[in-house]
């Protein structure tokens, strides 16, 4: 089955603790993105990659971090979180930037919460 | 300024009525328009696309409507299910890039 499989789904975790958020597709996808959303705000993109090795800022890059050694995997790294960065995650793939005709594939999202 | 704008208040209405929600976009000229489905604590689930030169979309009992001149396009969901229950996003290609509006939540009663 064609995913976007994202891991944990639900985290709580202390200020200033190292973590990761796992982001895996088996589409061959070259375009992977993350997301995080908070009420009112909508989704706002943290960081985007259009290829292996090749990565950008997006809106609200501040406080994450980002690697693409893979195609297929594109993790979400928090070096230092901070109760701001409490938030729903979500990690989206797609063939390009535009999305085109099948749009992103979402995973199921990664609630965090910083206390 | 650019903008998408999606009606921040809940539509509740009946099952088996027709649910109509609202994206209006200014200061874009997007290539197409996307919608998708989101619910509670999950990310997005793509639904439809229209293009720019497409006035209608439909998939099921789903349409999609896209007026140009307007900057606006309508979701319908046709005798709606309260399965149909979720928070509906639009989203547009800019240059790009996708940009998404903030969503319209649809609670639909039995």
């Amino acid at each position: 089955e064609a995913q976007v499989t994202q891991n944990p789904r639900y985290l709580i975790t202390v200020t200033g603790k190292k973590l990761t958020v796992t982001c895996s597709q088996n589409m061959n996808h070259e375009y992977m993105s993350w997301y995080r959303q908070d009420p009112g705000l909508g989704l706002r993109q943290i960081y985007y990659s259009m290829n292996v090795e090749v990565t950008d800022k997006g809106d609200v890059p501040e406080g994450y971090k980002v690697s693409r050694k893979e195609k297929r995997n594109f993790p979400l790294i928090l070096e230092s979180p901070s109760p701001n960065q409490t938030s729903l995650y979500s990690c989206a793939s797609s063939f390009s930037r535009g999305g085109n005709n099948y749009g992103y594939t979402f995973g199921s999202g990664t609630r965090l919460t910083v206390v | 300024s650019q903008k998408i704008e999606q009606n921040s208040e809940a539509l509740n209405i009946q099952e088996g009525k027709t649910a109509t929600l609202t994206c209006n976009y200014t200061n874009y000229s997007p290539a197409y328009l996307q919608w998708y489905r989101q619910d509670p604590g999950r990310g997005p689930v793509f639904l439809l696309l229209i293009r720019e030169n497409e006035k209608e979309k439909r998939k099921e009992r789903l349409k999609v409507t896209f007026d140009t001149t307007l900057k606006q396009s309508l979701f319908h969901i046709t005798a709606s299910q309260p399965a149909d229950s979720a928070t509906y996003l639009c989203a547009l290609r800019n240059t790009d890039k996708l940009i998404f509006g903030t969503g319209t939540r649809l609670q639909v009663f039995p």
